[in-house]
């Protein structure tokens, strides 16, 4: 069983913060990290896939970072607004096609 | 394209009786994944497909569940008979190829047994 693990549960943040959190996984049998964004009432909608060590993707005001040897991937938020308030995901991806994915950080961005 | 296209969006049954969630995933995509949604266990994945074939059936909680893609542009999720246990929300979700590309999601089924 692949336990891929984020933390904080969730988050409350002030709008103007920056805020970040995390995703941990077991580095063996990596091929890919996703990370979500999932708003209430909606689906979840991928905010990046990333492959390489070391790898950093960035969109907007969202970035992340990936560290395959010890099995952890970083979202950063700068700036929050109230809109970016949503369930972050992250889900581990396998060779054998398989998501597996974590429990979501809720963040709230207070106006 | 329209996107994972899932029905209906909603289903009220009563416990015992038989439901069939259907999917319509993105055209071109090879892997289609079907997840439950609940508070205590978050997303967890129930079975998915690669090129119809199903790969891994291993969270699929019992024999009452069962999942087939007779083509590339459907699949259906049965639970049979349901319980109340069942309830929950239900998304399929279609990829293009493997686990290094990103999954689309459906609207997702909101299930409640009664």
């Amino acid at each position: 069983i692949l336990n891929v693990e984020q933390s904080p549960q969730s988050l409350h943040v002030q709008e103007g913060d920056s805020t970040n959190f995390t995703c941990s996984f077991p580095s063996s049998n990596f091929y890919a990290l996703h990370w979500y964004r999932w708003e209430t009432a909606k689906s979840p909608e991928a905010l990046f896939v990333m492959t390489l060590n070391g790898d950093e993707k960035k969109k907007g005001r969202i970035s992340a970072t990936l560290n395959t040897k010890e099995g952890y991937s970083y979202l950063y938020i700068k700036g929050s607004q109230p809109e970016d308030s949503a369930t972050y995901l992250c889900a581990l991806g396998g060779s054998n096609y398989k998501l597996t994915f974590g429990k979501g950080t809720l963040l709230t961005v207070n106006p | 394209d329209a996107g994972v296209i899932q029905s209906p969006r909603h289903e009220v049954t009563e416990m015992g009786q038989e439901v069939t969630l259907r999917c319509k995933p993105i055209s071109g995509h090879n892997s289609l994944f079907w997840y439950r949604q609940t508070m205590m266990r978050g997303l967890e994945l129930l079975i998915y497909f690669n090129n119809n074939v199903p790969i891994d059936d291993s969270g699929m909680p019992e024999d009452r569940f069962s999942a087939k893609m007779p083509n590339a542009s459907f699949s259906t999720l049965k639970i049979q008979p349901s319980e109340p246990r069942d309830s929950a929300v239900y998304f399929c979700a279609s990829s293009s190829r493997g686990s290094d590309t990103e999954a689309f999601f459906g609207q997702g089924t909101r299930l409640t047994v009664v």
